[in-house]
């Protein structure tokens, strides 16, 4: 059982918004920034979003990120087949003094 | 450009300890703010954060694995191993490697290909 708490799976249409959402607690979500991570099928993770809301050198503007509270989102403007993939959500807990991610969200493109 | 790779063995049998060697190039982990961390994600599940080293030698551990997990460095070497005791095959799973960068914020910006390591007698 994930401390971070995802949706298993979304699907949408190319061209759709999707957003997946990640639940934490006070002493992870609440207190720390969040990344997210991409994880296309039989590869190794990917950071798409760093610090709540920014995009590394090469992430499309189609991904963004937000963070309210103690809950994150991660948003696909424009989704398009390649999209298809595993994304997990990540941040520090200052309780477990570790780590934690989500249990990830299987998004498929219809 | 940075990279890592893990290796070691891809078969153990159970009780016995798993060790793991991440080769890295592309920064110095003698430099502020650098760090190396391992996660591990078994077959068809999520991933799971399993301890980090920084640049001081400040080490974090999950608490679930903390009494058998162990992480070092060798700077020389450009290596990171981990030291994982009393595996079972609910150990098998495929481990990476990452390194974590702190600059204010802090996040793995670059993975290792993983290695499939299964725990079977």
């Amino acid at each position: 059982q994930s401390v971070l708490t995802q949706s298993p799976s979304m699907s949408g249409t190319p061209g759709q918004r999707v957003t997946i959402s990640c639940s934490g607690s006070s002493s992870s979500i609440g207190s720390n920034i969040v990344n997210w991570y991409q994880q296309l099928p039989g590869t190794a993770p990917k950071l798409l979003i760093y610090g709540n809301d920014h995009r590394p050198a090469g992430v499309p503007d189609r991904f963004s990120g937000s963070k309210s509270g103690t809950s994150a989102s991660l948003a696909i403007s424009g989704l398009q087949s390649e999209d298809e993939a595993d994304y997990y959500c990540a941040a520090w807990d200052d309780s477990l003094n570790g780590e934690v991610f989500g249990g990830g969200t299987r998004v498929t493109v219809l | 450009q940075i990279t890592l790779k893990e290796s070691g063995p891809t078969l153990v049998k159970p009780t016995q300890t798993l060790t793991l060697t991440c080769t890295f190039a592309g920064f110095s982990l003698s430099t502020s703010g650098e760090g190396v961390g391992w996660i591990r994600q078994p077959p068809g599940k999520a991933l799971e954060w399993l301890g980090l080293i920084y640049w001081d030698d400040d080490k974090r551990y999950s608490p679930s694995l903390r009494s058998r997990v162990t992480i070092t460095k060798d700077i020389s070497k450009n290596q990171v191993v981990l030291t994982m005791t009393d595996m079972y095959p609910v150990d098998t799973a495929t481990y990476y490697c990452a390194h974590q960068f702190c600059g204010g914020d802090c996040y793995f910006d670059s993975w290792g290909q993983g290695t499939l390591v299964t725990v079977s007698s």
